[in-house]
């Protein structure tokens, strides 16, 4: 079985200053996992995704995230802070079933001026 | 061309309206879905299309009804709708990958706003 736990349902942090949203996983097989953005009132956007390849993965807007398999984990982090990255950010995973994606239950990120 | 496209934007509808919500995209991908958006909750999986078959139905109650009328349509048709079922409804699409190997990303429509009174 697929699951994912987003460990924190609210992140503040100052405009500048590094940005790390945690994501732990659980799943039976060999994972695919992404992160997604959703700025309110809109669509979900694709940050970034790991697929078996490299275990850092970049993404776009100076995100990135590291897979590590021992901990189960895939945080997603950014060196600075703007302030348009204020968002919900949902960690997802692709089941065993290649057609359902299992979403976390979303951080929401402040960003203070 | 990477988008899905969704709808109408918002919908307001009675209890006792029918109406259509519309996805399309034209990407080349079998696999397309729809969700429903609670405030401040994750996307719930309502339906899963595959190669023009509905492959899952999340016990998903009849006053919604999906249709695939070819690989870059998706339509949910809504009936008799509740209050409660008021949300964000979304579409996506993706690529259709082998059983146990690695998934393509999903992508999303901007969704359409429904407020059903």
């Amino acid at each position: 079985a697929q699951s994912v736990t987003q460990l924190d349902s609210h992140v503040s942090v100052s405009e500048g200053t590094p940005v790390l949203l945690r994501c732990n996983y659980s799943s039976s097989y060999s994972p695919s996992l992404f992160w997604y953005v959703q700025h309110p009132n809109k669509g979900l956007q694709l940050l970034l995704k790991y697929t078996s390849a490299a275990t850092l993965v970049k993404g776009i807007n100076g995100f990135e995230a590291e897979f590590k398999k021992s901990e189960t984990s895939f945080h997603l982090t950014k060196p600075s802070a703007h302030m348009s990255d204020a968002a919900e950010y949902f960690c997802v995973v692709s089941g065993d079933n290649f057609n359902k994606f299992y979403f976390g239950s979303g951080t929401k990120l402040n960003v203070k001026p | 061309d990477t988008e899905v496209t969704q709808t109408p934007k918002h919908l307001v509808m009675g209890m006792t309206n029918k109406k259509s919500l519309k996805c399309e995209q034209h990407m080349g991908h079998r696999a397309m879905y729809w969700y429903k958006q609670k405030a401040k909750k994750p996307p719930e999986l309502m339906f899963v299309y595959s190669y023009e078959k509905l492959s899952i139905n999340e016990s998903v109650p009849s006053r919604f009804s999906p249709e695939c009328p070819n690989s870059s349509l998706l339509n949910l048709h809504l009936h008799a709708l509740q209050p409660e079922d008021s949300a964000l409804y979304l579409c996506a699409s993706s690529q259709e990958t082998g059983l146990h190997s690695m998934n393509t990303e999903a992508f999303f429509g901007q969704g359409t706003r429904l407020t059903v009174v």
